[in-house]
């Protein structure tokens, strides 16, 4: 049984940089088959896909068009974990954030979901 | 405002039917993406409900049923139980926005 379990400061200046990490258990996160992912939720936004990394002989990337330029998300094989990094945050970006796994393909659904981490910017 | 649209409530008494419906446009669902449902119970993560429009996870009790037509899915619940008390998303990609896009999500709640 896949796990995830997020870690990650609740409270982030603003204009500052927003690092999550989201450790996996039960799974290899460099199996070919599956995908490592981010999503927020917000009341103002909903739930929002932010991107995603997956291994195919290398690691790559996708993010949301409106997220390019601000994200990152890498992968840590000797931890078997994932990370987000969201730089130039604002007050815009305070929501919960998930991890979440899914297959490769990008229709896959998303499971299982990490608790979620609330991360409020503020000064 | 979200990509694909739900309804934000809908109500029943315990053992009555309920449909969630998500619409979208040619670029997500009309373009034959698979539609997947979560199920979201106060204070916790989504839980993945139905996959490719109409599958349930091991463990998802058969009261809930789904399905894809044209622009639009549906999720329905058959004999509603206070249990079902949560938020209901669907979810799919949308070739426009090259990303997984998300409703606004349903709260169901149980009379």
């Amino acid at each position: 049984q896949v796990q995830l379990q997020q870690s990650g400061p609740g409270l982030v200046r603003p204009s500052q940089t927003l690092s999550l990490t989201c450790a996996v258990s039960g799974d290899t996160i460099s199996i070919t088959k599956s995908a490592c992912i981010w999503i927020r939720q917000s009341p103002s936004r909903g739930l929002e896909w932010l991107g995603r990394t997956y291994y195919r002989s290398k690691w790559y990337s996708d993010y949301a068009s409106s997220m390019i330029g601000r994200i990152s998300i890498t992968a840590d094989t000797s931890k078997n974990s994932f990370s987000l990094h969201l730089t130039s945050v604002t007050d815009e970006d305070t929501a919960v954030y998930y991890c979440a796994r899914s297959g490769v393909a990008i229709l896959d659904p998303f499971d299982p979901w990490g608790q979620g981490s609330l991360v409020t910017v503020s000064s | 405002q979200s990509v694909l649209t739900q309804p934000p409530s809908v109500s029943g008494a315990p053992g009555q039917r309920v449909t969630i419906s998500c619409t979208g446009r040619s670029s997500n669902i009309g373009s034959n993406y698979d539609v997947h449902w979560y199920q979201q119970l106060p204070g916790t993560a989504p839980k993945l409900l139905i996959f490719g429009n109409f599958n349930r996870p091991s463990g998802v009790p058969d009261r809930f049923s789904a399905s894809k037509s044209g622009t639009s899915a549906s999720l329905v619940i058959a004999g509603l139980q206070a249990e079902d008390e949560a938020d209901y998303y669907c979810q799919s990609y949308d070739s426009g926005l090259s990303a997984s896009v998300f409703g606004g999500g349903t709260k169901v709640t149980v009379l």
